[in-house]
């Protein structure tokens, strides 16, 4: 089975710091997405990589950066935390032949006091 | 433009069938999937429609018609487990492997 991991579960951090959230994915899938969930508004696309060290904008990328080093993981980073940050955050991924499919992380619900 | 529609929510009695519909506005694109989510957990796979026409899988079926920009998926004899919320996406031809998700429906069944 796949497995999508995210490194925590519940995160609560103060505004103004710099917080990251990782993911790790065990299927060698090229392709990689963070999202953020809202009620009302679903799941919308923050940055996506198709391939180490490539990133594409999604549709909300304001405020977030991304980093992919290694295949297996991508991290988003929130260079200075706002409240308007707090949501749940999921990582996908899906690989170059069945692209889709995505397979998602359990989350991440991000508290911005 | 891009955008999917979905009911926000929906209400069925268990043992029933209940169909959830995804109306879309975009043009080229690879195919229909369907996703399902519950309540603190992670959206998970559901289906995938490239062509048109039904596809089953046990209780579940999933139809797209790109000539009425229209599909749906089908939940039959449905169980209190089937509680979730529901999304559609779309793969459009020109943006790589993103998906375009709609903003999914709440099914709720009661006993």
């Amino acid at each position: 089975d796949v497995k999508v991991t995210q490194s925590s579960r519940y995160l609560v951090k103060r505004t103004g710091e710099k917080v990251f959230l990782e993911c790790v994915q065990d299927m060698d899938h090229e392709n990689m997405f963070w999202y953020r969930q809202d009620p009302g508004l679903g799941l919308r696309l923050i940055y996506f990589s198709y391939d180490v060290k490539m990133k594409e904008k999604g549709d909300i990328p304001e405020g977030y950066s991304v980093s992919r080093e290694k295949k297996e993981r991508f991290s988003l980073i929130l260079e200075s935390a706002s409240t308007n940050q707090t949501s749940m955050y999921l990582c996908a991924s899906s690989s170059r032949q069945g692209p889709n499919t995505q397979y998602f992380g359990p989350g991440t619900r991000l508290t911005v006091l | 433009g891009q955008s999917l529609e979905q009911p926000s929510e929906v209400t069925a009695v268990e043992g029933a069938i209940v169909q959830i519909n995804c109306t879309y506005q975009t043009s080229g694109f690879y195919g229909l999937s369907w996703y399902q989510q519950h309540d603190g957990g992670a959206p998970t796979f559901l289906s995938y429609n490239a062509l048109d026409g039904l596809e089953e899988t046990g209780r579940f079926s999933s139809f797209l018609s790109r000539s009425d920009s229209y599909g749906y998926l089908l939940l039959q004899e449905l169980q209190m487990k089937d509680s979730a919320s529901y999304f559609c996406a779309v793969r459009r031809m020109d943006s790589s492997y993103k998906l375009i998700f709609g903003s999914g429906t709440r099914l709720l069944v009661r006993p």
